[in-house]
């Protein structure tokens, strides 16, 4: 266990579905993040948030869309996704962003687009 | 561009040495970071390099050397359970982590 939870494990969603990740982390900190996982690519980072203000969005289509409402969870709600987008899903936080911390991962979403 | 090299896969046996290189090409540097990642599971850290030089820590050991923008990570007495995927990732000047696609690393009886 890291601390870091992310609900749900998998989900199978259709094109056109809106469907919501959650990640909780009960460390304290105050930088949070998710990432892309694909099979032979490296992790691709999508969204920052460092003391509740986004800091990064690398290029991300809009069809993700993050939302932190506070400093412990972390959400990233999807809709009209592509088959491309299936991935696993990782959150990580750490006490600030930068700073050489250490980041600490949550299980990760398997999703699924059909 | 920024990109980190690292090998797709590598084979031991158990009981022996292995070593897993990272080259890396960055809009600056703040450090390194090793990471192991299981099969299924989330990428787990296991070193942090920022001056050159050899960190040991245990049966895990971690060199960097920034002039030669290269690293390594070397794996003693290797265990069944060591098999996994370690992925290198480098800190740039923006605070960003850059990632390797990590190397798979299978150890045989």
């Amino acid at each position: 266990e890291t601390g870091v939870t992310q609900t749900p494990r998998h989900l199978v969603m259709g094109m056109t579905n809106k469907k919501s990740l959650k990640c909780e982390q009960h460390l304290g900190h105050n930088a949070m993040y998710w990432y892309k996982q694909s099979a032979k690519k490296p992790l691709e980072l999508m969204f920052v948030y460092n003391f509740k203000e986004q800091t990064e969005n690398n290029s991300v289509p809009s069809r993700f869309s993050p939302e932190c409402p506070n400093s412990s969870h972390l959400f990233l709600h999807l809709h009209t996704l592509q088959p491309e987008d299936s991935a696993l899903y990782l959150c990580a936080s750490s006490p600030e962003m930068g700073g050489s911390y250490e980041q600490y991962f949550g299980p990760g979403t398997r999703l699924t687009v059909t | 561009g920024q990109n980190i090299d690292q090998p797709t896969e590598m084979t031991a046996t158990e009981g022996a040495i292995v070593q897993i290189n990272c080259t890396y090409q960055t809009s600056g540097f703040n450090g390194l970071f090793w990471y192991q990642q299981h099969a299924g599971e989330a990428p787990t850290f296991l070193s942090y390099n920022v001056l050159d030089g050899l960190e040991e820590k245990g049966r895990f050991s971690s060199f960097l050397s920034r002039s030669k923008g290269y690293s390594y990570l070397l794996l003693k007495e290797l265990q069944m359970k060591d098999s996994a995927s370690y992925l290198c990732a480098v800190e740039n000047s923006n605070y960003q982590l850059i990632w390797g696609a990590g190397t798979k690393l299978i150890i045989k009886p």
